[in-house]
């Protein structure tokens, strides 16, 4: 069966480290890849997406990720925290048959200042 | 362009109730999909729905049921309320929905509480 694990449940950096936030799938297929974050009481922001083609990917408020197949991964990476990057994160991957998606537990990101 | 709207945004229902919530997807947007978070379980997929017809459903009961409106306007009905119900409600649409590929866009959610 299709899973996402997200094996960090929190995480917490010091603003200006730099942040990676592991994911792991298990799909027969190559699948289609999210990331998601979720600020308290919000709802979910996509922050990038992996199709097909280049591995690495750019998302929005200076996100990457990359897509690993030899190791079933999709980590998100940022080079330098800021305060504001406190929340949720989500990985999910979306199922090619049907459409529906299957998220991780998420990783709670904490901020030192 | 608008985003997705969910209402109410907080509801407070007595078990053994019946609850109807309501998502307005993105315009042009065909596919809407409800997911229910809750800090045990996580996300987890209730059903799709894509030009009025359910397409996909997650392991729930039939106490959950959804419908979508011509204008692709869904709601989402719970019958017979269980504390355990209590719980955000995510709504989410995207363009297509025919594959996986199809990116979502997030509503704000219902947060539903049962008493």
């Amino acid at each position: 069966a299709q899973s996402v694990t997200q094996p960090d449940i929190h995480i917490t950096v010091s603003e200006g480290a730099s942040l990676e936030l592991r994911c792991n799938y298990s799909y027969g297929a190559t699948p289609y890849l999210f990331w998601y974050v979720q600020s308290p009481g919000q709802g979910l922001q996509l922050l990038l997406k992996y199709f097909s083609g280049d591995t690495l990917v750019q998302g929005i408020k200076g996100f990457e990720a990359e897509f690993k197949r030899s190791q079933s991964s999709f980590n998100l990476r940022k080079p330098s925290v800021h305060w504001s990057d406190a929340a949720e994160y989500f990985c999910a991957v979306g199922q090619g048959q049907g459409f529906s998606f299957i998220f991780g537990k998420g990783t709670r990101l904490l901020v030192k200042p | 362009k608008a985003g997705v709207t969910q209402t109410p945004r907080y509801l407070i229902k007595t078990r053994g109730q019946q609850v109807t919530l309501s998502c307005s997807p993105i315009s042009g947007h065909r596919s809407v999909s409800w997911y229910q978070q809750t800090p045990g379980q996580g996300l987890q997929f209730l059903f799709e729905y894509f030009s009025e017809t359910q397409r996909n459903k997650g392991n729930f009961p039939g106490r959950f049921s959804g419908r979508q409106f011509s204008n692709s306007r869904s709601e989402m009905n719970v019958s017979t309320l269980e504390l355990g119900d209590s719980a955000l409600y995510l709504c989410a649409s995207s363009s297509h929905g025919v594959a996986g590929g199809q990116e979502q866009y997030f509503g704000p959610g219902t947060r539903l509480t049962v008493t």
